[in-house]
């Protein structure tokens, strides 16, 4: 399995408060994306990295911010929680020199805002 | 609006031939076709990928017609640890999944 790790794995929190997310990668890999994952919706894009400091907004990215300070961390932050985005969180890294630039998934982070 | 559509469940037994079918309108040249497994609890995998035509793998298949607004992926006499969500994926200047089809494998 390609060296990437989601912390925290489960975390419940209540509306309002700021919550981050880390996804931690071994593999040194260019990019990086975090998606959320919701019945009926399948996976969405939220944000993605195509290097340091190189941020662009996804599909789904309102009230969600990133931050890529160094290769192997990429943090996805909820300033202020809502019930919407109760979700399971998946972080994916790729390498565009790959043939296939295909993506590899963390475990996935369980958020709950109550 | 681009949209890729994919049916919700698929049901099948052991040894049999499954075909799942992604519908993906408004595709864009630059777009490819790539078909993810999913377990519970635990992160999409990687199946196989491709432009048009037909590209086969050690685990999979995957058909693209000329006009490519579809794709089929065909996995062989599956077995029971076939049993996941399988997600298609057009890759290109946007990243756009279907909703999942959860496939049930039976005995």
């Amino acid at each position: 399995d390609a060296g990437i790790t989601q912390s925290p794995r489960h975390k419940v929190t209540e509306t309002g408060t700021p919550v981050t997310l880390r996804c931690h990668q071994t593999e040194n890999h260019r990019y990086m994306y975090w998606y959320r994952q919701d019945p009926g919706h399948g996976l969405r894009l939220i944000h993605y990295s195509y290097g340091v400091k190189d941020t662009d907004k996804g599909e789904v990215s309102d009230g969600y911010s990133v931050s890529r300070s160094k290769t192997e961390d990429f943090l996805l932050t909820l300033e202020s929680a809502t019930s919407s985005q109760t979700s399971v969180y998946f972080c994916a890294i790729s390498d565009p020199e790959d043939s296939y630039n295909e993506q590899f998934f963390g475990p996935g982070t369980r958020l709950t805002v109550l | 609006l681009a949209k890729t559509t994919q049916p919700i469940s698929m049901d099948s037994y052991e040894g049999q031939e499954v075909n799942i079918t992604c519908s993906h309108n408004n595709i864009a040249t630059n777009d490819y076709i790539t078909w993810y497994q999913q377990f519970p609890s635990q992160g999409p995998r990687f199946i196989i990928q491709g432009y048009k035509t037909k590209v086969t793998n050690e685990v999979a298949s995957l058909f693209i017609p000329a006009d490519r607004k579809s794709s089929t992926l065909s996995l062989p006499r599956v077995s029971l640890s076939d049993t996941a969500v399988y997600y298609c994926l057009r890759k290109g200047g946007k990243l756009i999944f279907g909703q999942g089809t959860e496939l049930s494998v039976k005995p």
